[in-house]
């Protein structure tokens, strides 16, 4: 079992949805969690950085942290076809901060 | 200009060849890595560095080196590329304060 799980999709919905997105994983040690977007060709751009539990909204981003599940979301409203990309999850924990990265979900965002 | 540069973008080689791929970066963090990126497998490390004397390997190191040439400079060797090597290459940079790390756009490299 890898130490971070993420479906890689594809997850394709209409424009408007609400998308969710999610990572399991298996280390209670990680304490820091991001969510990356990567568009085709690109480098992934950090997208949403959480410390511990909890939520954290920026826009038409939330992202939640549950660590007594261990389980993170990313939740995108109003989702356009714009955010059209790959979304990886990565967690780490303190000390040398080095994540490791789930395998990412495609998702499809069509008009 | 982009604060994680790498070069070059894409790069074909045959079987055998020694190849570089180089990174720079103008964000002043102390920390960076060299990923590679292949479909259903995600992002794995290769090396990292936390300074200009400090050098480790990562979960897959074996048939790559690396040197750290200054704070802003990190390249990566491929000493006798093989096929299995045709990946996607990341570095990446980050400070020493916290995880989040800051990419490059990559190098597509394709060893024949």
């Amino acid at each position: 079992q890898k130490e971070v799980e993420q479906d890689p999709g594809p997850l394709s919905v209409p424009e408007g949805a609400i998308v969710s997105l999610n990572c399991t994983y298996s280390n209670s040690a990680f304490q820091y969690f991001m969510w990356y977007r990567q568009y085709s060709r690109k480098g992934p751009e950090l997208l949403m950085y959480t410390y511990s539990s909890g939520n954290k909204e920026d826009g038409r981003f939330t992202a939640q942290v549950d660590k007594s599940s261990k389980y993170i979301s990313l939740f995108i409203r109003d989702s356009q076809p714009s955010d059209s990309a790959t979304y990886l999850c990565a967690m780490s924990q303190g000390g040398s901060y080095i994540p490791t990265f789930g395998r990412g979900t495609s998702l499809i965002v069509h008009p | 200009d982009a604060d994680v540069t790498q070069t070059p973008r894409n790069r074909i080689t045959k079987t055998g060849k020694r190849i570089m791929l180089e990174c720079s970066q103008t964000k002043g963090h102390d920390r960076m890595y060299w990923y590679r990126q292949d479909p259903g497998l995600g992002l794995r490390l290769i090396y990292y560095s936390f300074d200009v004397k400090d050098i480790n390997k990562g979960e897959i190191s074996d048939g790559y080196s690396v040197s750290r040439q200054a704070q802003a400079k990190f390249s990566l060797s491929l000493e006798s590329a093989i096929p299995n090597q045709t990946a996607l290459y990341f570095c990446a940079t980050s400070d020493s304060t916290g995880p989040p790390l800051h990419f490059g756009n990559g190098t597509r490299l394709t060893v024949t």
